[in-house]
């Protein structure tokens, strides 16, 4: 069974960085697609509000895409060795606070995704 | 930028009734519409993926149907278990995005 678990979360100053964590375990060898046949994403949800899709990076070598929220501020990226997702968020602002999943596409072929496996998510709070 | 739009924000029901969850796109996504159940706490769960299916583990209880704009999640045989946050998700092109959310209240 595939999990995520997400770290890094915390309080940052506006205009400070961090760096989320995605930990992504449970594939074996008999699996068909392994862990790079999978796009990976960030999702947000900000208190008392609604899920916010943040960025996905793509299969393998596919490009990573961003909401415009986040766009130059933000940068995904993926560790194939490790089995790793990473948000590297920079310029923070007070609305980035929220608390950030990390999630995995429901289907190695899939472009855009839906996704079937989702952490518990790591809190952001970006406050002076 | 594709809009989900959901309705209603919020809808009350007893145990055993049948709730029905719209989502409308602002424009054609085909079949690309996923829901999910989201509880406080939890994360959240995905119940179906391109319009109508659903996903594994997923109870018969919970189908989806729609194409192009108007997209429908039922409920049958509501459970207390079942409130929550249910949201939509279109997966056609970038940017994705989510609809605002219909909470289900079972009381």
């Amino acid at each position: 069974e595939v999990q995520v678990l997400e770290s890094g979360g915390g309080l940052a100053q506006p205009g400070g960085s961090l760096r989320l964590s995605c930990a992504v375990s449970g594939f074996t060898l008999s699996d068909y697609a392994g862990f790079n046949d999978y796009a990976m994403t960030w999702v947000r949800q900000a208190p008392g509000k609604g899920l916010e899709w943040v960025a996905t990076v793509g299969r393998r070598d596919e490009s990573s895409n961003y909401a415009d929220s986040v766009k130059g501020r933000f940068t995904i990226s993926r560790d194939s060795s490790k089995k790793m997702i990473y948000l590297q968020m920079t310029t923070l602002r007070v609305e980035d606070t929220a608390r950030y999943f990390c999630a995995k596409s429901s289907s190695s072929n899939n472009v855009h995704p839906d996704m079937d496996v989702w952490g518990h998510g790591t809190t952001v709070t970006v406050s002076s | 930028e594709i809009v989900l739009t959901q309705s209603p924000a919020t809808l009350y029901f007893s145990p055993g009734e049948r709730a029905t969850l719209s989502c409308r796109a602002s424009q054609d996504i085909r079949h690309y519409l996923a829901w999910y159940q989201h509880r406080r706490g939890q994360p959240p769960r995905l119940l179906i993926f391109d319009t109508s299916n659903r996903a594994p583990g997923i109870p018969a209880r919970f189908s989806g149907s729609g194409s192009g704009t108007d997209f429908t999640l039922t409920i049958s045989n509501l459970e207390p278990d079942d409130s929550a946050d249910y949201y939509c998700q279109h997966r056609l092109r970038w940017p994705l995005t989510f609809g605002g959310g219909t909470k289900v209240e079972i009381e």
